[in-house]
């Protein structure tokens, strides 16, 4: 079966710095990769994925990802953070199925 | 907008209640999803629904049943609460597929007493 290390729970970062929030996946097959954004008192949403082609994939608010094969790896950053960018990130895998797995969460906590 | 509502922010029960939690999505997804999330834990997958009357057990379905009834309503169910289901839960739906995105809901905090 597959699973998803978050290798911090919680990563503090002064505004305008640049933040890497990281992702480790096990599966020894194809998978899909996400991360997902909790913004305080909501839902998640999706931030951005990788299907397959370029592996670096970019969101619309200036987060990208690189998926890694050989590391197994799909690790989050932005050059530059803002106040509105805190909440908790998380990444999931999936595989096969409709179904995914997602890691225990990073809180991105930014400060002035 | 693809939007799924829970049919409560904030609900509290006592030991023993049967509770019911409701999410409805409006796009037509085939499948949905209820999860808990608990600090430190992350999501955890207790059961999902690919069809109406289908159901699959996913990591953690102990303690709980889902009905549904319809396509655009998933239901969950805790038979006999208990405080150890004290938790954030969130239902999610999508198209199906392995690649395919899922869409949240706000989130029912359940507090049992």
């Amino acid at each position: 079966a597959q699973s998803v290390t978050q290798l911090d729970s919680q990563v503090p970062v002064f505004e305008e710095a640049p933040v890497e929030l990281r992702c480790n996946y096990s599966s020894s097959v194809s998978v899909y990769l996400f991360w997902y954004v909790q913004y305080p008192n909501q839902g998640l949403q999706l931030l951005l994925k990788y299907l397959s082609g370029s592996t670096l994939v970019e969101s619309i608010n200036g987060f990208e990802a690189e998926f890694n094969k050989s590391q197994t790896s799909f690790h989050l950053r932005k050059p530059s953070v803002h106040i509105s960018d805190t909440a908790e990130y998380f990444c999931a895998v999936s595989q096969g199925y409709s179904t995914l797995t997602f890691g225990k969460g990073t809180m991105l906590l930014v400060s002035p | 907008d693809v939007k799924v509502t829970q049919s409560s922010r904030y609900l509290v029960k006592r030991t023993g209640e049967k509770v019911f939690l409701e999410c409805v999505q409006d796009m037509d997804h085939e499948n949905m999803f209820w999860y808990r999330q608990d600090p430190g834990l992350g999501l955890r997958l207790i059961y999902f629904s690919y069809d109406v009357k289908m159901k699959e057990k996913g990591d953690i379905p102990e303690g709980y049943s889902v009905s549904r009834e319809k396509k655009e309503r998933f239901s969950l169910i805790l038979e006999s609460a208990s405080t150890n289901q004290t938790s954030m839960y969130l239902c999610a739906s999508g198209v199906g597929g392995p690649a395919s995105e899922q869409y949240f809901g706000p989130g029912t905090r359940l507090t049992v007493t």
